[in-house]
């Protein structure tokens, strides 16, 4: 089955404990990117990536980073977590990133900093 | 930021065709337009995406009006499970994100 799968779903950490949440395709899709949803504010991109080894990044960056060493997988990693990371995160990929592209939407990692 | 404008909420009953209404007059001329709908506790799931004719799949069907600075996304009959957060979006041509909006939360009376 064609999916994209996150890891952990649920994570409570407290602040300034690193962490990683990784994403995973199994598609062989070139683009992959992570959003990250808060309530009022919609879905906002954080990083993307456009093949391996080539990432930038998206409209909310800030306290973020990513790799892309592999193309299956595309992992977040909060180096020093702080409360107002507290969200929901979706990671997706799509198999170019153009404009007629699908995306494909993991199921989400819902992280709490305390 | 590609700016649409989507009612917040719309109610429909069950079983009659829901009309989910867009306005994106910032559109040019080779940006597409995409819906997306988020289920209670899901990630994001594609529905259907149009450039500038009008265009169906086995989900819904997607109204382009002549300017393109609105569109309609349309379920034929709703159910239960068409509950969601509806998404309309902009694919802009040179950009590598979707910038979603707030969406229109639908919901469905039985």
């Amino acid at each position: 089955e064609a999916q994209v799968t996150q890891n952990p779903r649920y994570l409570i950490t407290v602040t300034g404990k690193k962490l990683t949440v990784t994403c995973s395709q199994n598609m062989n899709h070139e683009y992959m990117s992570w959003y990250r949803q808060d309530p009022g504010l919609g879905l906002r991109q954080i990083y993307y990536s456009m093949n391996v080894e080539v990432t930038d990044k998206g409209d909310v960056p800030e306290g973020y980073k990513v790799s892309r060493k592999e193309k299956r997988n595309f992992p977040l990693i909060l180096e020093s977590p702080s409360p107002n990371q507290t969200s929901l995160y979706f990671c997706a990929s799509s198999q170019t990133g153009g404009v007629a592209d699908t995306q494909y939407f993991g199921p989400g990692t819902r992280l709490t900093v305390l | 930021d590609a700016k649409t404008t989507q009612p917040n909420s719309m109610e429909s009953n069950e079983e009659e065709p829901v009309h989910l209404p867009c306005n994106h007059s910032t559109i040019s001329g080779t940006d597409y337009i995409h819906w997306y709908r988020q289920l209670p506790s899901q990630g994001p799931e594609y529905v259907i995406h149009g450039l500038t004719s009008n265009v169906n799949n086995r989900m819904a069907s997607l109204a382009i009006a002549e300017d393109r600075k609105s569109s309609t996304l349309i379920l034929h009959r709703a159910t239960l499970r068409d509950a969601a957060v509806y998404y309309c979006i902009l694919a802009l041509t040179g950009a590598n994100n979707l910038f979603f909006g707030t969406g229109t939360r639908l919901t469905v009376i039985p």
